[in-house]
C-alpha cells in the first residue's frame, strides 16, 4: 500500500523566510501528487498538483513545488513566506482510484 | 456557488447510537469520498464511491457504513461498532477518482 512521508509535523518561520516542506511517497509507478492546504477555520483546498510534464509545478500564493522521481519526492518550496501562511498543509499521493494522505505539517509563520 | 455541504457541523452522540453525517454536492462530480481527521494523523480514507450505487472500503472503514442512493448525495453513518468515534469528518469529491478533489468544511463528532 502507499504511504507518504511528511518530514516535520511543525515549522516555526518569521516572515520573508524561505519555506521548503518535506514530501516522499512509497510507490514507485505512476502518481499523481497534491499539495493541499488547511488554513485556520477553513477547508482543504489544493495548493497544487502534478500529473505530468514539466516536474516544476506552480501554485497559488506564490507556492511552487518539484517532483524528483528519483528520489519519490514532491517537496513544496516558497521563497518567501507570510503571516498568512500560516496552516497546516497535507501532502497527497494518488494511486488508482484513491489518495493517500501525509499526516500534515503545521506551518506558523510569526510576523 | 458551486460546493460541498456537511451537515451538521457539530454533532453529539450517545455511546451505542448511530449517527449519520450528511454530505451534498451540487458539482456534478462522480466521485465523493469520505475522511476521518484526528490530529497529527493527517487525513484517513473510510469509504469512498466512484458512481451511483457503488462504493468501497478505504483504509478504515470498520463500524462506518455509507450509501449512494443520488450522485448529489454520499451520507456517512457511524455506527454504534466504531470504539473511537469522535473526530472530525471531511466529506470530498472529485470529477473522477484520481482528479483533485474538493473539500467540504467538515463535521465534528463527539461522544457524550
Amino acid at each position: 500500500a502507499q504511504s507518504v512521508s511528511q518530514h516535520n509535523h511543525h515549522v516555526i518561520l518569521s516572515e520573508a523566510a524561505s519555506l521548503e516542506l518535506g514530501c516522499n511517497y512509497s510507490y514507485g509507478g505512476t502518481v499523481n501528487l497534491f499539495w493541499y492546504v488547511q488554513y485556520p477555520g477553513q477547508h482543504l483546498q489544493l495548493l497544487l498538483k502534478y500529473f505530468s510534464g514539466d516536474p516544476l509545478v506552480k501554485g497559488i500564493k506564490g507556492f511552487e513545488a518539484e517532483f524528483i522521481k528519483s528520489k519519490f519526492s514532491f517537496n513544496l518550496r516558497k521563497p518567501s513566506v507570510q503571516w498568512s501562511d500560516t496552516a497546516e498543509y497535507f501532502c497527497a499521493v494518488n494511486e488508482y482510484s484513491t489518495l493517500t494522505f501525509g499526516k500534515g505539517t503545521m506551518l506558523l509563520v510569526s510576523p | 456557488d458551486g460546493g460541498i455541504t456537511q451537515s451538521p457541523k457539530y454533532l453529539f452522540r450517545k455511546e451505542g447510537q448511530n449517527v449519520t453525517l450528511s454530505c451534498e454536492q451540487n458539482l456534478n462530480h462522480d466521485a465523493m469520498y469520505w475522511y476521518r481527521q484526528d490530529p497529527g494523523q493527517g487525513l484517513r480514507l473510510i469509504y469512498y464511491s466512484q458512481i451511483v450505487n457503488d462504493f468501497q472500503k478505504g483504509d478504515i472503514a470498520e463500524g462506518y457504513s455509507v450509501s449512494r442512493e443520488k450522485k448529489e448525495s454520499f451520507p456517512l453513518t457511524v455506527t454504534s461498532a466504531q470504539k473511537n468515534p469522535t473526530a472530525f469528518y471531511l466529506c470530498a469529491s472529485s470529477q473522477m477518482t484520481g482528479e483533485p478533489q474538493h473539500f467540504g468544511d467538515g463535521t465534528r463528532l463527539s461522544i457524550l
